[in-house]
């Protein structure tokens, strides 16, 4: 059981280009999240869904867009990349309980 | 101010000696704790969760919660080099079903 995978593990992207954070998960759960993180500030969540076609909006969700068309798939999308969306990206998933499980990252260099 | 305030560290022991981790928080409305435990460039994984006051263990790990002054506690017994890694603690509470991360307190067991 892979549990959540992200893919790039990493990318340097140009200031202004468009790029999509890729997440899939094989445990059937309905709930999905995104966080950043960065030094001193912590996990920061940036946008969940609770169910496939439903999502939210986090703390910091300037800047992103995410969609949920299936219970697997989360992508999270930056229209047009700046210099602080420079981070490493969280994807994780839930039951339904409080319990949250974690992917491996993204770690996102924007220049 | 911080919803979760954690001291970043570096936190630097001995191996063999008694761990003590912790977060302060000002929201009442939590009611779900958790600590994660996070190795370099790895995803969060979850390593104890509380359900309101109490206390629970789970082998060399003990995590406290004292609602009253909005105080939480990880005890890690006997360290290791291997618990080398950054503690983060989380926090939910029932209504938005999203976690509020501590920034992360870095140890470092030396052996």
């Amino acid at each position: 059981i892979a549990g959540i995978t992200q893919a790039p593990t990493s990318q340097i992207l140009a200031a202004g280009r468009r790029m999509t954070l890729r997440c899939t998960q094989d445990m059937r759960h309905n709930a999905m999240y995104w966080y950043r993180q960065d030094l001193g500030l912590g996990l920061r969540l940036i946008h969940y869904s609770n169910t496939a076609g439903t999502t939210g909006k986090g703390e910091v969700p300037d800047g992103y867009s995410v969609s949920r068309a299936n219970t697997d798939d989360f992508p999270l999308t930056l229209a047009s990349a700046v210099p602080s969306q420079t981070s490493v990206y969280f994807c994780a998933s839930s039951d339904g309980t409080a319990t949250q499980y974690f992917g491996p990252g993204t770690r996102l260099t924007v220049l | 101010q911080k919803e979760v305030e954690q001291d970043p560290g570096p936190l630097s022991v001995p191996e063999g000696a008694i761990v003590s981790l912790n977060c302060t928080y000002s929201n009442s409305a939590f009611q779900y704790f958790m600590w994660y435990r996070q190795y370099s460039r790895k995803g969060p994984e979850l390593l104890m969760y509380t359900y309101s006051s109490g206390n629970k263990e789970d082998g060399r790990f003990t995590a406290q919660v004292d609602k009253s002054s909005k105080y939480i506690s990880l005890f890690i017994r006997d360290s290791q080099p291997s618990d080398s890694a950054t503690y983060l603690c989380a926090m939910m509470d029932t209504g938005r079903r999203a976690l509020t991360f501590g920034s992360g307190t870095r140890l470092q067991v030396q052996p």
